[in-house]
């Protein structure tokens, strides 16, 4: 079945630390892949998307390539910093299902 | 925000007694979820549904049901609760973008629920 294995930290870094947080997927066909984050007591919101290979998604100076050939969708940022800390979940969606899969979350604190 | 409520936004109940959730959306958006957080875990999907009385299982559904007599509102019951049902609680609605080969899921700010 279709599914998303995530790195499951937690993650501490220091500001101005490179960032990255990996994502393998398993599915059949093509799937839309995602991030999303989740800031302290809020909901999930979209990160970025990547809807086919070798697309590269970017936001907030995050950024995730869609790799077909090693069904990966690895998050990074070259720079992070303290109000980049919450937990971040990448996802896939496969056309069909109208669902989304969602791996376990990466809880990532930046210190000062 | 995409415009998503939820309520209550925290609940306090005992083993046993029945508890409702509210979502409600303000845009008529086809698709609504349930989903609950819990450490270690992730989010995990509890029931969907893709129209008024349509509604599906998720992967966790057992001990929960659902209704939606109207597009803006989906409601969550917890027949009997039971301890294991402590967690964060969220609703999403799927928006389609015109085009596009995914549909973008919005999150409501989630629901606490702790069963004692």
């Amino acid at each position: 079945g279709n599914s998303v294995t995530q790195m499951e930290g937690p993650v501490t870094l220091s500001e101005e630390a490179f960032l990255t947080i990996n994502c393998t997927y398993t599915a059949t066909g093509y799937p839309s892949l995602f991030w999303y984050v989740q800031y302290p007591g809020e909901g999930l919101q979209l990160l970025l998307k990547a809807t086919k290979a070798d697309d590269k998604g970017s936001n907030k100076g995050f950024e995730a390539t869609y790799r077909k050939e090693t069904t990966s969708f690895h998050l990074e940022k070259g720079s992070v910093q303290v109000s980049d800390s919450a937990v971040y979940f990448c996802a896939l969606f496969y056309g069909g299902s109208e669902k989304l899969v969602f791996g376990k979350g990466t809880k990532l604190t930046v210190n000062p | 925000d995409a415009g998503i409520t939820q309520s209550p936004r925290h609940k306090v109940t005992e083993t046993g007694t029945p508890v409702t959730l509210r979502c409600h959306q303000t845009e008529n958006h086809r698709y609504m979820y349930w989903y609950r957080q819990d450490p270690g875990h992730g989010l995990r999907l509890i029931h969907y549904s893709y129209g008024v009385k349509d509604t599906d299982k998720g992967e966790v559904s057992d001990g929960y049901s659902v209704s939606r007599s109207k597009t803006e509102d989906f409601l969550l019951t917890l027949e009997s609760a039971t301890s294991s049902q402590t967690s964060v609680y969220f609703c999403a609605i799927s928006v389609q973008t015109s085009g596009a080969s995914y549909n973008e899921q919005f999150f409501g700010p989630g629901t606490r629920l702790t069963v004692l």
